[in-house]
């Protein structure tokens, strides 16, 4: 079963605009990674927050985790038409080291 | 440094008939992992190898499915018999050290079964 739940499923931007999407997990967790997938391709490592840290940033990317909230969202600022591709989200349980990924959230950033 | 590679990059295949895959994760990397995505999902763990053994396979489908890492490097997925339900894209990923660090993935290999 997969941990984290993305939402929206699909979003359509506007190019310079941000993008916002949201992930939601069930158990706690060690730490929350989001990752991008462009169509046809493997997996990209944006971002990684612990889970006793609250934001984290990366170029114009911005993460933040809700531990209590059990969500974190992740923010692209003054978005490319680069950015279209599919973003995931994936948790660490506490319990393992194992990764559980989310249904990911399409991005679609139009010229 | 070089990326995960994986091979083939495509392949059909008839239902019932065999099909392997084969992954080189990055160097020094003691963690491999097989996923499978299916259309429109994540990324679900099949197995997880530190060094050549295995830490986790709750999820590989064992009657037809079958993994193995010799010398702790270089990695093969084998499913026989395949399935129809087996179409889907089979990423391998290397990490340092498997303890929920960034994962890096390979390009994929995306299987038909006809």
């Amino acid at each position: 079963s997969q941990q984290g739940e993305e939402d929206p499923q699909a979003l359509s931007i506007q190019e310079g605009e941000n993008a916002t999407m949201n992930c939601s997990y069930k158990t706690s967790i060690n730490n929350l990674q989001w990752y991008r997938q462009n169509s046809g391709r493997g997996l990209v490592h944006l971002i990684l927050i612990r889970s006793n840290e609250r934001e984290k940033h990366s170029g114009r990317l911005r993460v933040t985790l809700d531990t209590s909230k059990k969500s974190s969202s992740l923010l692209i600022t003054a978005s490319r038409a680069a950015d279209t591709a599919s973003y995931f989200c994936a948790t660490d349980s506490s319990a393992g080291y194992k990764l559980s990924f989310g249904a990911g959230t399409t991005v679609t950033v139009r010229a | 440094e070089a990326g995960v590679a994986q091979s083939p990059r495509y392949k059909i295949i008839e239902k019932r008939q065999s099909v392997a895959f084969w992954c080189n994760p990055i160097s020094g990397h003691a963690t491999l992992y097989w996923y499978q995505q299916i259309l429109g999902q994540g990324p679900k763990l099949l197995i997880q190898f530190q060094n050549n053994g295995v830490v986790d396979d709750s999820q590989l489908p064992k009657d037809r499915f079958s993994a193995e890492r010799l010398k702790g490097v270089d990695s093969t997925l084998k499913i026989q018999p395949a399935k129809l339900e087996d179409s889907a894209v089979y990423l391998c990923a290397s990490s340092s050290d498997g303890r929920g660090e960034t994962q890096y993935f390979g390009p994929g290999t995306r299987l038909l079964v006809l």
